[in-house]
């Protein structure tokens, strides 16, 4: 089984641009997450979208803003890029199975620059 | 969730048992113990978690106290490949995705 593809693997952009990251998750998995990572804040929990709703959201600014198909493909935003901005960006898919415990299986990131 | 304090770093020789403690004081009663470890540049790995009874799988062994406010990752044969950050998350069951990464503990495994 494949496992969680995140696309591009790096992306380098200016302040003021927006960017959209890709996440595809293990075939069969209906919920995905996002994590942010940096050096200084460690891994931060951003949102977790499950059948295309927004169902968890950590506290990050509305400038962070996602989105999920109906094939469980889940897409990220941020506009106005800030040089804060510059990090690891995380996908985690997971089964979300009814009554089931949950394992989070995550992608290799997508590294963001902010010049 | 649960605050949980990790040491920032150890050391473990290659071949030797790697036990990785875990403190979690205000752990409630229906909280999970989950494990995870990052490898440099790559995407956190689940490797185990637990509620109260100690658990293991191929990857480790995890050891409840049984007043729940710690607990021990083992990795029973360390090899150079498990050189890592581990972090040690308690968590509600079924969070929607969202878990609380504290900074972890930097396993060292020397030759």
């Amino acid at each position: 089984k494949a496992g969680v593809t995140q696309t591009p693997r790096y992306l380098i952009k200016t302040r003021g641009q927006q960017v959209t990251l890709s996440c595809s998750p293990i075939s069969g998995h209906r919920s995905v997450s996002w994590y942010q990572q940096t050096p200084g804040q460690g891994l931060q929990f951003l949102f977790e979208y499950f059948s295309e709703t927004q169902r968890n959201k950590g506290n990050f600014p509305g400038r962070f803003s996602g989105r999920q198909f109906s094939n469980s493909r889940s897409e990220m935003n941020v506009s106005t890029l800030e040089l804060g901005d510059s990090a690891l960006y995380l996908c985690a898919s997971s089964p979300d199975r009814t009554g089931g415990d949950e394992k989070l299986f995550f992608g290799s990131g997508t590294q963001l620059s902010v010049l | 969730d649960a605050k949980t304090t990790q040491p920032p770093s150890m050391d473990c020789a290659e071949g030797r048992a790697a036990n990785l403690p875990c403190n979690h004081s205000t752990i409630s009663g229906n909280e999970y113990v989950y494990w995870y470890r990052q490898i440099h540049s790559q995407g956190p790995q689940y490797i185990i978690h637990g509620l109260k009874n100690n658990e293991t799988n191929e990857m480790a062994s995890l050891i409840i106290t049984e007043d729940r406010k710690s607990s021990t990752l083992i990795l029973p044969h360390a090899t150079l490949r498990d050189t890592a950050v581990y972090y040690c998350i308690a968590s509600h069951y079924n969070q929607g995705g969202k878990l609380i990464f504290g900074q972890g503990t930097e396993l060292s495994v020397k030759p």
